[in-house]
């Protein structure tokens, strides 16, 4: 077990949807990052928060947006959802999020978009 | 973004020590090397991390060349439960992003 838990683990919805995804980091951790994995591919990096601020930006879409509350748990919302976006959806937590600390990932939100 | 280079598959037998290469030509000089590794349906899980100088912990060793423009995972005996996907990823100081690249997929044959 990471500490890091992320909600729901299963979601099926239809395409022109919204949903939302949520991470809880490990106590103590500041950083929160969101990764996109497609099948068979690799970890796509979304975005990052640290203490609530936007940190880094990576290749997310315009449909989807994130934020990081004052608790420190986040969420990734998805939009005008296509069957592409069909993916595993990676929460990772870390003390720091300067990039040489380790980061603990949850166990993942499977999307599927009909 | 600096990016990592990896085989795709590298097979090894039970018990034996694997060696886990990783391009990073384009590292800056305070980025850190990372390793992670995923099994199926499973959140990738830390392996090890370093900056400069060799690192070892309970999982693995981590040898980092001279130049940093490459580095080894070593297990030192692996077992069936390391088969997994390894990734070898980039710290980036600048930004705190940890950016994955394709990954090596590691067979271990009884």
């Amino acid at each position: 077990d990471s500490g890091v838990t992320q909600t729901p683990k299963h979601l099926i919805t239809a395409t022109g949807q919204r949903v939302t995804l949520r991470c809880s980091p490990r106590s103590g951790d500041l950083s929160v990052y969101w990764y996109q994995q497609s099948l068979d591919q690799g970890l796509q990096f979304l975005i990052q928060y640290y203490n609530g601020e936007e940190r880094a930006k990576g290749n997310i879409l315009e449909r989807f947006s994130a934020q990081q509350f004052p608790d420190l748990h986040s969420e990734l919302n998805l939009s005008s959802l296509e069957l592409g976006d069909s993916a595993l959806y990676f929460c990772a937590s870390s003390a720091r999020g300067n990039g040489n600390t380790e980061a603990f990932f949850g166990q993942g939100t499977r999307l599927t978009v009909v | 973004d600096a990016k990592t280079t990896q085989p795709n598959s590298m097979e090894s037998n039970e018990e034996e020590p694997v060696h886990l290469p990783c391009n990073h030509s384009t590292i800056s000089g305070t980025d850190y090397i990372h390793w992670y590794r995923q099994l199926p349906s499973q959140g990738p899980e830390y392996v090890i991390h370093g900056l400069t100088s060799n690192v070892n912990n309970r999982m693995a060793s981590l040898a980092i060349a001279e130049d940093r423009k490459s580095s080894t995972l070593i297990l030192h005996r692996a077992t069936l439960r390391d088969a997994a996907v390894y990734y070898c990823i980039l710290g980036l100081s600048n930004t705190g992003k940890l950016i994955f690249g394709q990954g090596t997929t590691l067979q271990v044959k009884p």
